[in-house]
């Protein structure tokens, strides 16, 4: 069945690093893909989103990668900071049935910054 | 931020109990969603309303049901609390004229059924 699921489930990083978090999804037909930031106790923020007709999408200190061959997503964080630490979902978008676009969300990554 | 609002925030109930979970977005969004979500874990969707008088079952099967009255209030009902709806329910709401809808997320809200 269609799936988005993450490689990694836990990733320590030293402060002032940079962090790659990576996805897999399963379904062609995504044409949008979201990463979200979930804090302990907090709803999942938007971080940054990519259209599947791009490769690279930058943000503030993230940047977004898109391999369309193999089905594949990446989030990159730029010196991470001890306030990046935080479970990171990538989430897959497709036309479904109606006008409400669904989201199917991968398993989440833990990122932890280490001092 | 977004300006979406989940209350109560917490909630410790006992079994057999009736319960509502209230959503309420200041956005104007039309389209809004319920997700149940386990700690460290993937959010399932239960629930979604493409807008007033719209309700739609998600791809998570759940007992509890939706109403959508109001375009800003998107409240969840659980008629009979189990303690296998012991979770975390969050509310989101996107735009609908956006070809990339992004889904804000309210705060969430801790439901431990005893």
């Amino acid at each position: 069945g269609e799936s988005v699921g993450l490689h990694l489930p836990t990733l320590s990083v030293q402060e002032g690093d940079n962090s790659i978090i990576n996805c897999a999804y399963s379904n062609s037909a995504s044409d949008y893909f979201i990463w979200y930031k979930q804090e302990s106790g907090k709803g999942p923020q938007f971080i940054i989103d990519i259209r599947s007709n791009m490769d690279k999408r930058q943000g503030q200190r993230v940047t977004v990668l898109l391999n369309k061959t193999v089905k594949h997503l990446s989030l990159q964080i730029a010196a991470t900071q001890p306030g990046d630490s935080a479970v990171y979902f990538c989430a897959e978008t497709r036309i479904s049935s109606g006008s409400a676009r669904q989201l199917t969300f991968g398993s989440g990554t833990q990122l932890t910054v280490l001092p | 931020e977004a300006d979406i609002y989940q209350t109560p925030r917490y909630l410790v109930i006992g079994t057999g109990k009736k319960i509502t979970l209230e959503c309420s977005q200041t956005m104007g969004h039309d389209k809004m969603y319920w997700y149940q979500q386990d700690p460290g874990m993937e959010l399932h969707l239960i629930h979604y309303s493409y807008g007033v008088n719209s309700t739609e079952k998600g791809d998570l099967s759940s007992e509890s049901t939706v109403s959508r009255i109001r375009t800003e209030h998107f409240p969840l009902t659980l008629e009979s609390a189990r303690p296998s709806h012991t979770s975390q329910y969050l509310c989101a709401s996107s735009e609908s004229y956006r070809i990339q809808e992004t889904q804000y997320f309210g705060p969430g809200t801790r439901l431990l059924v005893l």
